[in-house]
Formats: structure tokens, C-alpha cells, sequence
């Protein structure tokens, strides 16, 4: 059975500076994995994909990277603001007939103006 | 270009009361997934639907079951509900079932059991 984990629970940082949250799962078979944030209350926001043959992905300031065969991705967030601030989930497909997402219970981020 | 969408926002009901929440697909999207949040939690799968028919179920009982419609809304019924159904549904939109196209969330359904 796949589980994601995510470190640090929470996160709080002063704005400008640059961060890294971590996601890991235990069956490195996955097809892909998705970034999320969800601001409070709110639903998701899909941020970056990631297909299992890619090493990374680039948004913006975001940059997601993926290494399946220790089971581990990074999101990296270069000079944040204080409008960064939300929860940020991870998920993967496991593919192999499985079509839903496994999610980590997420990263608090608090950017502290 | 509507995203995903979600009715109603918030409901309140009672033990042992049914509940039905509605989502509407982003344009161009055929295949709808519903999600349980708990508070503090990721969101756990309950199933998904493409073609009219449920392709694939979480570990979620009997009491949860679901429907998608020709235009490719969908509903999720929940029975008989229990103080432990109180969480945010989440409905998710994706072109086709498969693995490869990202998923687009609504904003929830906030559903609280008394």
C-alpha cells in the first residue's frame, strides 16, 4: 500500500528567503506526482505534475524535483512572499490499474512579511 | 473557462440524515473523482467516475455511492451519516481516466454531522 509523508508538519520562514518542503513514498512504481496548495477552507491547486520519467519541473519561482527510485521529491520556493503562504500537498498515481491519488497530509507554510 | 464547481459550499446535518453534493466538471473534462479532507489530513479517494460508470473505489462503505451524469456532472450520495462523515468533499476533474493528465480540484463541499 503507498503512503506519502511530508516534513516538516510546518514551516515558517521571513519572506525573501528560499525553502524546500519534502515529500517521500514508499513504492517507488508510481507514474506520476502532483504538487498542490490549499489555501484554508479552499480546494486544491494543482502546481506542478511531474511524469515518473522526468527528473524535474519548473513554474515560475517553483521548482519541483523527483527521484522515484529512492521514493523522494522537492519543492523548492525561491524568494517567497508572504501570498505563498498555504498548505502544500503532494500526491502520486501509483498507476498499474490504481487510477486515484495518494496524498501526504501536507506542509504549512507560513511567510512572515 | 469555468473551472471545477461545486454545490453547495457549506451543509449542516444531523445523524443518520442522507446528503447529496454536486460538482460539475471544468470544461472539456470527462472524468470526475470525489476526495474526503478530515481537518489536518491529505484528502482520501473515494471514487471515480468516466463513462457514466464508477471505474474505481477507496476503501469508503456502502454508504457512499455516486452517480455521473451524460453531461458528465456528478453527485455523491451519503446515507445514514455518522458525526465521523464531517469533513470537506473534494471533487476533482480530469480528461480521461487514466494516469496522465493532472487532476483540477473544486473548492469543497464543507459537510458538518451534528
Amino acid at each position: 500500500k503507498q503512503e506519502v509523508t511530508q516534513i516538516p508538519a510546518a514551516l515558517s520562514v521571513p519572506e525573501g528567503e528560499n525553502l524546500v518542503l519534502n515529500c517521500s513514498f514508499t513504492d517507488s512504481a508510481i507514474y506520476n506526482l502532483q504538487w498542490f496548495r490549499q489555501d484554508p477552507g479552499k480546494g486544491l491547486t494543482s502546481l506542478l505534475l511531474i511524469q515518473s520519467s522526468q527528473r524535474e519541473q519548473t513554474s515560475g519561482r517553483l521548482n519541483a524535483s523527483l527521484d522515484k527510485s529512492s521514493g523522494r521529491s522537492t519543492l523548492y520556493i525561491a524568494a517567497s512572499q508572504p501570498g505563498d503562504s498555504a498548505t502544500y500537498l503532494c500526491a502520486v498515481h501509483s498507476g498499474a490499474g490504481s487510477y486515484q491519488l495518494t496524498f501526504g497530509k501536507g506542509t504549512k507554510l507560513s511567510v512572515i512579511p | 473557462d469555468a473551472g471545477v464547481t461545486q454545490s453547495p459550499t457549506h451543509l449542516i446535518k444531523t445523524r443518520g440524515q442522507q446528503v447529496t453534493l454536486r460538482c460539475s466538471p471544468k470544461s472539456g473534462h470527462d472524468t470526475v473523482s470525489w476526495y474526503q479532507q478530515a481537518l489536518g489530513q491529505g484528502p482520501q479517494f473515494i471514487f471515480q467516475y468516466y463513462e457514466e460508470e464508477e471505474r474505481q473505489r477507496g476503501n469508503f462503505p456502502d454508504r457512499f455511492s455516486g452517480h455521473q451524469f451524460p453531461n458528465y456532472s456528478s453527485e455523491l450520495n451519503v446515507n445514514a451519516l455518522l458525526l465521523g462523515d464531517s469533513a470537506l468533499y473534494l471533487c476533482a476533474s480530469s480528461l480521461g481516466p487514466g494516469y496522465g493528465s493532472p487532476l483540477h480540484f473544486g473548492n469543497g463541499t464543507r459537510l458538518t454531522v451534528t
